[in-house]
């Protein structure tokens, strides 16, 4: 089975930072990674797809990079509306795992 | 729209078996892969079971042989059947679509599974 592993679990940053999350894969996943975000009691929501393609309707501040076992997340310019939760998920193979999460906190 | 509507979660013992339903409208469920990802309280994110257009059908170890996925194509529904709960099975269940052999591009909004004595 592939692991997905995600750092940093938590983040506290402020509005206008720029933040990364990394994704580490156990092996290669070329490019088959999606990124989500979740809020509290909501359903997560897809921004980031194949790695580095940006969903329509998300904003262009969120950008997705890497290949084979590292990738990244990064938010470039931080909003009050960012604070939530981000996963990783890789769809190289079937068994579609995730990341354990980031949490990402106001400083 | 696509629309997904899960439901059939509840307080269940544990042993016990549920069936959850996700109704689907705005788009055909055989024509898609569908995915089970769940939540215990306060975690992250776990794939449980995905069914493909074809009909194959894969699972996590955890669940492997305890759940099954199926869909109904006369009602355009998705069931997750779930047998021998057991207390680590707690969660919110969300119904998801997938784009391809990919990314989750739609989710339903979960129901709440309680496996508790």
């Amino acid at each position: 089975d592939i692991q997905m592993t995600q750092s940093p679990s938590t983040l506290s940053a402020s509005v206008g930072d720029r933040v990364t999350i990394t994704c580490r894969a156990s092996q290669s996943i070329s490019s088959w990674l999606a990124w989500y975000q979740q809020k509290p009691g909501k359903a997560p929501k897809l921004l980031i797809y194949d790695a580095s393609s940006l969903e329509s309707g998300v904003p262009s501040r969120f950008s997705g990079s890497g290949s084979g076992t590292e990738f990244t997340l990064t938010i470039s310019s931080l909003q009050p509306d960012d604070f939530a939760s981000y996963y990783c998920q890789q769809y190289n193979s079937y068994l579609y795992t995730f990341g354990q999460g980031t949490k990402l906190e106001i400083k | 729209e696509v629309q997904l509507v899960e439901s059939g979660g509840g307080l269940i013992q544990p042993g016990g078996s549920l069936r959850l339903s996700c109704a689907a409208s705005g788009f055909t469920v055989s024509s898609n892969y569908m995915s089970w990802v769940r939540q215990a309280p306060g975690k992250g994110l776990e794939w449980v079971s995905v069914i493909y257009s074809g009909g194959s059908t894969y699972y996590a170890d955890s669940v492997k042989g305890r759940f099954t996925i199926s869909r109904d194509n006369s009602k355009n529904t998705l069931y997750l059947q779930m047998n021998s709960l057991r207390a680590e099975d707690t969660a919110v269940y969300y119904c998801a679509r997938q784009w391809g052999d990919g990314r989750i591009d739609y989710w339903g909004q979960g129901t709440l599974v309680t496996v508790s004595s």
